[in-house]
């Protein structure tokens, strides 16, 4: 069964700095790597999409890559803001498009 | 922008009722799912509808949930009896590919 590890739970920051958010994976043959951002009591937004055969995608501020070989995803977020804050979640993807999620990143960005 | 869209928001009901959750996926999204997430913890998939076949409803508790998909479209989700550790955020998220797109969610509350 896919392992999903999102280190560390818990991140603070002030405003400006980068945000580096990291998951680990067991399996190396996961299909996808989705990353999605959770406001509390809120659903799940999507932020980044990467395909098996893609090793980054970007969007605005944000980037994230994939290393399938050594079982690890990086979510970048450039000059961070107060709402940034968040908790931040990466999830597998196997190929029937079950997703198996980690337990996600909270992260405060101080003014 | 189309959204998949689920209620009640919030619910709170007695150890022992009968509880459901409506979710209405994105139009043509032929893929939908239902997630449980308790609080502090990645959502885990509790089962996959494909139009109106179940793919995947290993994790789904059977002797108390069921869900449905009748006409490939709108899905519900049901709870009898609720117990105390059903409490969590219900997800629904739907796709027509690789990536998922969530709803708001339901909030139960079981007292």
């Amino acid at each position: 069964k896919q392992e999903v590890t999102q280190i560390p739970a818990a991140l603070s920051v002030p405003e400006g700095e980068n945000l580096v958010l990291n998951c680990s994976f067991t399996d190396s043959a996961i299909y996808n790597l989705q990353w999605f951002r959770q406001d509390p009591g809120k659903g799940l937004t999507s932020l980044l999409l990467i395909q098996s055969s893609q090793r980054e995608q970007t969007s605005g501020r944000l980037n994230a890559s994939l290393d399938k070989s050594s079982g690890r995803s990086t979510l970048y977020i450039a000059a961070s803001q107060p709402g940034d804050s968040a908790t931040y979640l990466c999830a597998g993807t196997d190929s029937w498009g079950k997703l198996q999620f980690g337990a996600g990143t909270q992260v405060v960005v101080t003014p | 922008e189309a959204e998949v869209a689920q209620s009640p928001r919030y619910k709170i009901t007695e150890k022992s009722q009968a509880v459901a959750f409506w979710c209405d996926p994105i139009s043509g999204h032929a893929t939908l799912y239902w997630y449980r997430q308790i609080l502090g913890q990645g959502p885990e998939l509790l089962v996959q509808f494909q139009d109106e076949s179940v793919v995947d409803d290993s994790q789904l508790p059977k002797d108390r949930f069921s869900a449905e998909r009748l006409k490939g479209v709108d899905s519900t989700l049901k709870i009898q009896p609720a117990e105390l550790g059903d409490s969590a955020m219900y997800l629904c998220a739907s796709s027509d590919s690789y990536e998922q797109y969530f709803g708001p969610g339901t909030r139960l509350t079981v007292t």
